[in-house]
């Protein structure tokens, strides 16, 4: 059972406008998410992350929101860039055995077209 | 920067073989993990460590074994290499138990399995 879900395989966005990305989750004990950002070819790269006791995170362009009753959280990227255009893994945080994990949802494409 | 060097990028071998992939990370961070990156499926936790000679096993650990030596180093062993063993293989590492830190990842291996 998929405790994180994107679903939405891909988004297209012009450049300058907005992106919104998606993520859902079931399990109420996560304590952090994070989303990460991924090119061909090379491993995913920490984006931003967010508090399970926050509701909004903010770094430049980017911004997560966190809705706990929905279980819900997306990521806002004003304005969209070229370079934006990436595959994007929401994934969550929790305390289990020796040490945090994560588990990651399946990844949104992210086409930024100029 | 944190910097996790996974020593292939691309490993072809054959169905029965051992294989390693072998992951070296140089910040001296305790918690080190391997993962496989499925198409629909995103990125699923085989095995991690949180120090060196201990490990445990993640979501999806048959076929597969690691080796922790020593701390910069954590290795993926397939034991009879399979065809369902065919994917893309990604190393991280992360300073400590806080469910804050992220993980930092290498570029991955692709592995094909003949």
């Amino acid at each position: 059972d998929q405790q994180v879900k994107q679903n939405s395989p891909s988004l297209s966005v012009q450049e300058g406008r907005i992106s919104i990305l998606n993520c859902d989750y079931t399990n109420s004990m996560f304590d952090y998410f994070l989303w990460y950002k991924k090119y061909p070819a090379e491993g995913p790269t920490f984006l931003i992350s967010i508090s399970s006791i926050k509701d909004k995170n903010e770094d430049g362009r980017f911004t997560v929101f966190l809705n706990k009753s929905a279980k819900h959280l997306s990521l806002h990227i004003v304005p969209s860039q070229p370079g934006d255009s990436a595959v994007y893994f929401c994934a969550a945080s929790y305390y289990g055995g020796a040490t945090n994990k994560l588990i990651f949802g399946t990844g949104t494409l992210l086409a930024v077209q100029p | 920067d944190v910097k996790v060097t996974q020593s292939s990028r691309y490993l072809v071998k054959r169905t029965g073989e051992k294989v390693f992939l072998e992951c070296v990370q140089d910040m001296d961070h305790e918690n080190m993990f391997w993962y496989r990156q499925d198409p629909g499926l995103g990125l699923r936790l085989i095995y991690f460590s949180y120090d060196v000679k201990m490990k445990e096993k993640g979501d999806i650990p048959e076929g597969y074994s690691v080796s922790r030596e020593k701390k910069e180093r954590f290795s993926l062993i397939l034991e009879s290499a399979s065809t369902n063993q065919t994917s893309m293989y990604l190393c991280a590492s992360s300073f400590s138990t806080s469910s804050n830190q992220p993980q930092h990842f290498g570029d991955g291996t692709r592995l094909s399995i003949l």
